[in-house]
């Protein structure tokens, strides 16, 4: 069965600094991994996805993340945050995109 | 391209009625559409799963009776709440996938928050 963990519940950071948000997962085939923003009272925004082929991912908003098969982790990483980063960030797994798995979240709290 | 769209936004209910949230792809067609329960400060908890013109399979739990969906279109899926109580107050998301032929992505609507009093 597959599963999502966010490592950190909360992440604050200081504006223009970089973030790195973590996930790692399980599963026992190949997936699809995803990054999901979600603003206060919205929807989920896909950010950026691995489906295949090159494991550093760039997404919008400046973000990328990296696949790391051997560490079975999709950390998101932004090399300068702003104000307006300040959201709620899912990583999810699926195995040939069907059903979706979703991780607890992480709050990003961007302080000026 | 791929937006989906819900609505309404919010509502609110007395307890007992029925409400209905409807999940429209606005510029895809939707082989497959899904429903999501959020609470506060949570992650999305996946209710059920419909393909266009069969019956919707739902996650262990979820009580069929009460969440009824309906997927009558490729481009439309609707989720009634029935007899809804205080309880099922809650924000309700729905995701499409499909764009460009392809599922392996779910692109999701901005939510319903439901208010039963």
């Amino acid at each position: 069965a597959q599963s999502v963990t966010q490592l950190d519940s909360q992440v604050p950071v200081f504006e223009e600094a970089p973030v790195e948000l973590r996930c790692n997962y399980s599963s026992s085939v190949s997936v699809y991994l995803f990054w999901y923003v979600q603003y206060p009272n919205q929807g989920l925004q896909l950010l950026l996805k691995y489906l295949s082929g090159s494991t550093l991912v760039k997404g919008i908003n400046g973000f990328e993340a990296e696949f790391n098969k051997s560490q079975t982790s999709f950390h998101l990483r932004k090399p300068s945050v702003h104000i307006s980063d300040t959201a709620e960030y899912f990583c999810a797994v699926s195995e040939g995109g069907f059903k979706t798995i979703f991780g607890a979240g992480t709050r990003l709290f961007v302080k000026a | 391209g791929a937006v989906v769209s819900q609505h309404p936004s919010w509502v609110i209910c007395k307890s007992g009625t029925s409400v209905k949230i409807e999940c429209r792809s606005l510029d895809f067609q939707a082989t497959t559409m899904f429903w999501y329960r959020q609470f506060p400060k949570q992650s999305l908890m996946l209710m059920a799963t419909s393909n266009e013109g069969s019956k919707a399979t739902y996650e262990q739990g979820v009580e069929k009776d009460k969440f009824l969906i309906n997927h009558a279109s490729l481009t439309l899926s609707t989720l009634t709440v029935t007899s809804a109580h205080p309880e099922d107050s809650s924000f309700y998301i729905c995701s499409a996938s499909g764009a460009g032929g392809s599922t392996d992505t779910q692109y999701f609507g901005p939510g319903t928050r439901l208010t039963v009093l």
